[in-house]
C-alpha cells in the first residue's frame, strides 16, 4: 500500500540539531524526498536518496535511511530560526512515473 | 533557468462555477503532476502529464480533469466548484523517465477559494 507517517511537530532552539523521522510502507520506493514549505509558498526540495543508499550527506542536510525499517530521517545540523517550516517527506510511486505519495508534514519551530 | 510557474496565484469562485489553473513546467522538463493541499487532507496527488497522455491519476472525482500541450504545460480544469475544493494546487514539473526522473520541482501554487 501506498502510506507515509511523519510526526506532526518538533521544536529545537536555534543552534541545536533538529531530526525529522518518516516512515513508509510502500517496499518498492525508488527514490525518497525531503521538501520543506514555507508559510504562503510552494514546496522546495531539499534533497533526495536513492533506496540503495545508507546515508547522504549536503552541507547542514544530513539524510537517513533504514530499508529494512522502512524508517527515513532528516537531521538538519546547527538550526536557524530560517529553518522554520513544515517539512514533507515523500517517495516516489515509481521511476516510470511522476507520483509522489506524501506524509502528512512536520512542522519545526526553532525557537532563539 | 526559469522555474515553474504557475497561474493565477489566487483565485475566488463561487460555487457551481468551473475554474482552469495553469502550469508552466522548467524548461525541457516533460513530465507535470498536479496536487491538491488541504489542511484536513494534505497533499493528495490529482494527476499527471507526459509527453501530452495522462500517465497516472488519484482518486478525485470526473469534475478534475487536465490536459497537457506540446510545449508541456498543463492545464487542470474542476467543474461544478464545492466548499470543499477550496484549496492549495500544486504542480510539478520533472524530466518524466527512467533513471534520469529524480527531481520534481513545484511551483508556487494557486490559492483557489470557493464561496
Amino acid at each position: 500500500g501506498e502510506d507515509v507517517e511523519q510526526s506532526l511537530f518538533l521544536s529545537v532552539r536555534e543552534g541545536d540539531s533538529s531530526v525529522i523521522n518518516c516512515t513508509y510502507t510502500d517496499s518498492s520506493s525508488t527514490y525518497l524526498y525531503w521538501y520543506k514549505q514555507e508559510p504562503g509558498a510552494g514546496l522546495q526540495l531539499l534533497t533526495y536518496i536513492f533506496s540503495n543508499m545508507d546515508m547522504k550527506q549536503d552541507q547542514r542536510l544530513t539524510v537517513l535511511l533504514n530499508k529494512k525499517d522502512k524508517h527515513l530521517s532528516l537531521r538538519i545540523a546547527d538550526t536557524q530560526t530560517g529553518d522554520s517550516a513544515i517539512y514533507f517527506c515523500a517517495e516516489l510511486f515509481s521511476s516510470n512515473t511522476g507520483k509522489l505519495i506524501f506524509g502528512q508534514g512536520t512542522t519545526l519551530q526553532v525557537k532563539p | 533557468k526559469a522555474g515553474v510557474t504557475q497561474t493565477p496565484r489566487y483565485l475566488i469562485k463561487t460555487r457551481g462555477q468551473q475554474v482552469t489553473l495553469s502550469c508552466s513546467p522548467i524548461s525541457g522538463h516533460r513530465s507535470v503532476s498536479w496536487y491538491q493541499q488541504t489542511p484536513g487532507q494534505g497533499l493528495q496527488f490529482l494527476f499527471e502529464y507526459f509527453s501530452e497522455t495522462q500517465r497516472n491519476k488519484g482518486n478525485f472525482p470526473g469534475r478534475f480533469s487536465g490536459r497537457q500541450f506540446s510545449n508541456s504545460r498543463s492545464e487542470m480544469n474542476v467543474s461544478t466548484l464545492e466548499l470543499g475544493d477550496s484549496a492549495l494546487y500544486l504542480c510539478a514539473s520533472s524530466l518524466g523517465q527512467g533513471l534520469t526522473n529524480t527531481e520534481a520541482f513545484f511551483g508556487q501554487g494557486t490559492r483557489l477559494t470557493v464561496v
